[in-house]
């Protein structure tokens, strides 16, 4: 069935650093892949979104882009700030009307 | 407010009790998710609802669990006998329609079973 494997935390970076957050997939099909976003004592929310292959998502600074070839989405952003701080979860949507998370990345980014 | 709202936001109960937790999905939202999140777990996937009508219950984790939703709002999860293992954050989300993907989620009702 669809899974999604990203990678495990947690991910500890100072201010202004570069961030990557890997992800993969395993799907039937052409999935929409997205990232999803809950900072501390919040629920969780869609940070950005790819619906084909190619498609670069973006939103606050944050960008991933689909990749079909290598199955991965791996979320990227050039300078991260204490704000950052949050967990992250890779997720898709396949073959099925439910939305498939992977186990979530803790980042933490100090001053 | 004009978000999902999700009740208790947090539930102590003892092992044998059983437990509801509710959801308020956002005005219009034809589509509601339940998923359960557990301690360094990710996202579980429990049930989901169309309307009032559920095409997928492949998540819940046994029998003593069960989801209604009523007039293509409100849902309630019923967990009966609770048992240890069912201590979790209990997530609730709408969306505009099934399959998008693009899902707005309420805060969570923890639920710990002593």
């Amino acid at each position: 069935g669809d899974s999604v494997t990203q990678m495990e935390g947690p991910v500890t970076l100072s201010e202004e650093a570069f961030l990557t957050i890997n992800c993969t997939y395993t799907a039937t099909g052409y999935p929409s892949l997205f990232w999803y976003v809950q900072y501390p004592g919040e629920g969780l929310q869609l940070l950005l979104k790819a619906t084909k292959a190619d498609d670069k998502g973006s939103n606050k600074g944050f960008e991933a882009t689909y990749r079909k070839e290598t199955t991965s989405f791996h979320l990227e952003k050039g300078s991260v700030q204490v704000s950052d701080s949050a967990v992250y979860f890779c997720a898709l949507s396949g073959s099925t009307d439910k939305l498939i998370f992977g186990t979530g990345t803790r980042l933490q980014v100090f001053p | 407010g004009a978000g999902v709202s999700q009740s208790p936001s947090n539930k102590v109960t003892e092992k044998g009790k059983d437990v509801e937790l509710r959801c308020d999905p956002i005005s219009g939202h034809t589509a509601l998710y339940w998923y359960r999140q557990s301690l360094g777990q990710g996202l579980e996937f429990l049930i989901y609802f169309q309307g009032n009508s559920a095409p997928d219950k492949s998540g819940l984790p046994s029998d003593r669990f069960s989801a209604e939703r009523t007039g293509g709002s409100v849902s309630t999860l019923t967990i009966q006998r609770t048992q240890q293992e069912d201590s979790a954050v209990y997530l609730c989300a709408s969306s505009p329609q099934a399959n998008t993907g693009e899902l707005f989620f309420g805060e969570g009702s923890r639920l710990t079973v002593l």
